[in-house]
């Protein structure tokens, strides 16, 4: 069975320092993995995606995420945080279910606060 | 710009008083998806329409039902909404393409029952 574990539910920075949300996950075979961002009261923004290839993958506002299959690790790091990036973080993996539809399976979040 | 749209954004209703949630999308996108946020929780996918072909999930509560009337169109029915049934409610579609597709999310509609 798929799952995914942020293990820092809330993280505080100072404004232009670097970031690094933690994400593990569990999956039985090449997973699809997914950090999306959402601020209170708002739908889901995907920041990047990784499907195969580089594992180095750069996404928007910044964000880039390296997958590490021997940690089973899809950690999202930006080098330097604006107080913009205030929010909650997803991780997630996708599963690909028999009709081909790609249904996600979300860690528990990790909520940014950015101090001045 | 193409987009998820969901309707209402608010929704309050009464403890046991059938309540229907909207989504539409102008993605032209083949599946649409569910999902319930309880709050300060990751999103649970409900269930999801591949096409016209309805997908639920195994835990999903039979209080749960969807339809979706055409492409772009979906709707969430809670038959008897629940004090634990408030929640934020996302939509999300995808155009499948080999399984490798990301899911486009709505605003969500955070629903009060009373």
């Amino acid at each position: 069975a798929q799952s995914v574990t942020q293990p820092d539910i809330h993280i505080t920075v100072s404004e232009g320092a670097s970031l690094e949300l933690r994400c593990n996950y569990s999956y039985g075979a090449t997973p699809y993995l997914f950090w999306y961002v959402q601020s209170p009261g708002q739908g889901l923004q995907l920041l990047l995606k990784y499907f195969s290839g580089d594992t180095l993958v750069q996404g928007i506002k910044g964000f880039e995420a390296e997958f590490k299959r021997s940690q089973s690790s899809f950690n999202l790091r930006k080098p330097s945080v604006h107080w913009s990036d205030a929010a909650e973080y997803f991780c997630a993996v996708g599963r690909t279910d028999q009709t081909g539809a790609n249904n996600l399976f979300f860690g528990t979040g990790t909520r940014l606060t950015v101090i001045p | 710009d193409a987009m998820v749209i969901q309707n209402p954004r608010y929704q309050v209703t009464q403890f046991g008083k059938p309540v229907t949630l909207s989504c539409s999308q102008t993605l032209n996108h083949n599946v649409m998806y569910w999902y319930q946020q309880k709050s300060s929780q990751a999103p649970k996918l409900l269930f999801h329409y591949y096409d016209k072909d309805f997908n639920n999930e195994a835990d999903t509560p039979d209080n749960f039902q969807s339809r979706r009337p055409n492409t772009s169109f979906c709707f969430l029915d809670i038959r008897s909404p629940g004090l634990g049934d408030a929640a934020m409610y996302l939509c999300a579609t995808s155009r499948v393409a080999g399984g490798r597709n990301e899911q486009f999310f709505g605003p969500g509609t955070r629903l009060t029952v009373l």
